[in-house]
């Protein structure tokens, strides 16, 4: 069981606009910075996001984040196929002094 | 550009230690990094095992610090993982990592901005 919540699956069609939520608590969403992480099979995760919002230079604008309160967002507008992927949420754990993970949502384009 | 790459063995006995290696190059490990271990379970979960910076100050996710074991070799430009007493639990694609340091260190806890490739390991007789 992941300290962040995140859905096991999100799908879109070419174009479409896809979110994927992460939710947390007061001790780790609520009170630190939110990264996302997209991993392609067989390969290392890449940082999408850092600081909730802030795109890493190189990542198309079409990826955006957000946080409030205890849950964080991230948006995918303009879907295409290369976009098909897990996508991880981290962010650090007051009460458990750690780096924590969500789940991982693994996204389809149909 | 920074680069790392894991080494170790593939295979481990149950209760014995997994011992992994983390070559740094094209940067210094003694610069202002924290240079760090995360695995991901056959099952994709992604899990945060700790920590070194060039000082030498570790920090360890509680639910394995009594197994852990980071340390970093200057002369070699390189880190390691130590991991007692290992299960098959421990079994599990393991990748080491870095993160900038900055003034509060809670600002980039979480943002691992490099990745090595990653080293399978296996826990089994």
């Amino acid at each position: 069981q992941s300290v962040l919540t995140q859905p096991p699956s999100a799908s879109g069609t070419p174009g479409q606009r896809v979110t994927v939520s992460c939710s947390g608590s007061s001790s780790n969403i609520g009170s630190n910075y939110v990264y996302w992480y997209q991993q392609f099979p067989g390969t290392a995760p890449k940082v999408l996001i850092y600081r909730n919002s802030q795109r890493p230079s190189g990542v198309p604008d079409r990826f955006s984040g957000s946080r409030s309160g205890t849950s964080a967002s991230l948006a995918i507008s303009g879907l295409r196929s290369e976009d098909e992927a897990e996508y991880y949420c981290a962010t650090w754990d007051d009460s458990l002094s750690a780096v924590v993970f969500g789940g991982g949502t693994k996204l389809t384009v149909l | 550009q920074v680069q790392l790459q894991e080494s170790g063995p593939g295979l481990v006995k149950p209760s014995g230690t997994l011992s992994l290696t983390c070559s740094v190059s094209g940067g210094s490990i003694r610069s202002s990094t924290w240079w760090s271990w995360v695995r991901q379970s056959p099952g994709k979960r992604l899990e945060w095992i700790g920590e070194v910076y060039h000082s030498g100050t570790t920090n360890y996710n509680l639910s394995l610090k009594s197994r852990i074991t980071i340390s970093l070799d200057k002369s070699k430009n390189q880190f390691s993982l130590n991991l007692s007493s290992v299960t098959a639990a421990d079994t599990a694609m393991y990748y080491c990592a870095s993160r900038p340091s900055v003034v509060n260190y809670y600002d980039t806890a979480g943002h691992f901005d490099i990745w090595g490739q990653g080293a399978l390991v296996t826990v089994s007789s």
